[in-house]
């Protein structure tokens, strides 16, 4: 298996435009994470989903950000409209539930002028 | 909300030296705790403790859980400039829809 996929690895974008980031989980994998990482805050999470339905999206920060992951194969964050306060890296996520570690996409730098 | 604390926030030593990180937990139904490292991309598994006081060992490295202190700590002996990173751990919730919460984490540098 290739590992958790995401693209694109770098997105540099105008303030005010919509940003998608995507991630392709570990084939098999039931739980799927995304999260933030800034110098000041560290690693949060955004959002998990179980068996494609989210659980807890509790860390989205706002109503510009919004996830989706329509089957096991495929998730989406969106930024709509992007701030310049979003840049950071955003990471995704996926491990099999109940069993074993997280493992990690290579994270999609996003920088938002 | 579910919480996890990480000291020191970061840690210069030199090549040699043992350091030893600590992490502290709040975690509703506390199932199990992972520790990372992080260099440049991603971070990249270490460890995962289930069970209080049984110590996980890789090589220079080395882990162990207080369940009854909510707390592990990550030991790294004979430390060396590769071991410079981003250590970071996270707590597991249990149940059938499990939580991965990640402290800031602990840079360490260490120099030659």
């Amino acid at each position: 298996d290739a590992g958790v996929i995401q693209s694109p690895r770098h997105e540099v974008t105008e303030m005010g435009q919509e940003v998608t980031l995507r991630c392709k989980p570990i084939s098999g994998h039931n739980s799927l994470f995304w999260y933030r990482q800034t110098m000041m805050r560290g690693l949060e999470l955004l959002i998990y989903f179980n068996n494609n339905v989210p659980i807890d999206d509790s860390g989205m920060p706002e109503d510009r950000f919004s996830a989706k992951m329509p089957n096991a194969s495929f998730s989406t964050l969106k930024i709509q409209p992007s701030e310049p306060r979003d840049s950071a890296v955003y990471f995704c996520a996926s491990r099999f539930a109940g069993q074993g570690s997280a493992f990690f996409g290579q994270g999609t730098r996003l920088t938002v002028v | 909300e579910d919480k996890v604390v990480q000291s020191p926030l970061s840690l210069v030593v030199h090549e040699g030296d043992t350091v030893t990180l600590n992490c502290s937990y709040e975690v509703t139904n506390f199932r199990s705790l992972l520790w990372y490292k992080q260099e440049k991309k991603a971070p990249t598994f270490l460890f995962m403790l289930t069970s209080s006081g049984i110590e996980k060992k890789s090589g220079r490295l080395s882990s162990i859980l207080d369940k009854k202190e909510l707390s592990s700590i990550l030991n790294i002996t004979a430390t060396q400039t590769g071991d410079s990173a981003i250590y970071l751990c996270a707590a597991v919730s249990q149940g059938g829809s499990e939580k991965l919460v990640f402290g800031k984490g602990t840079k360490l540098t260490v120099n030659p």
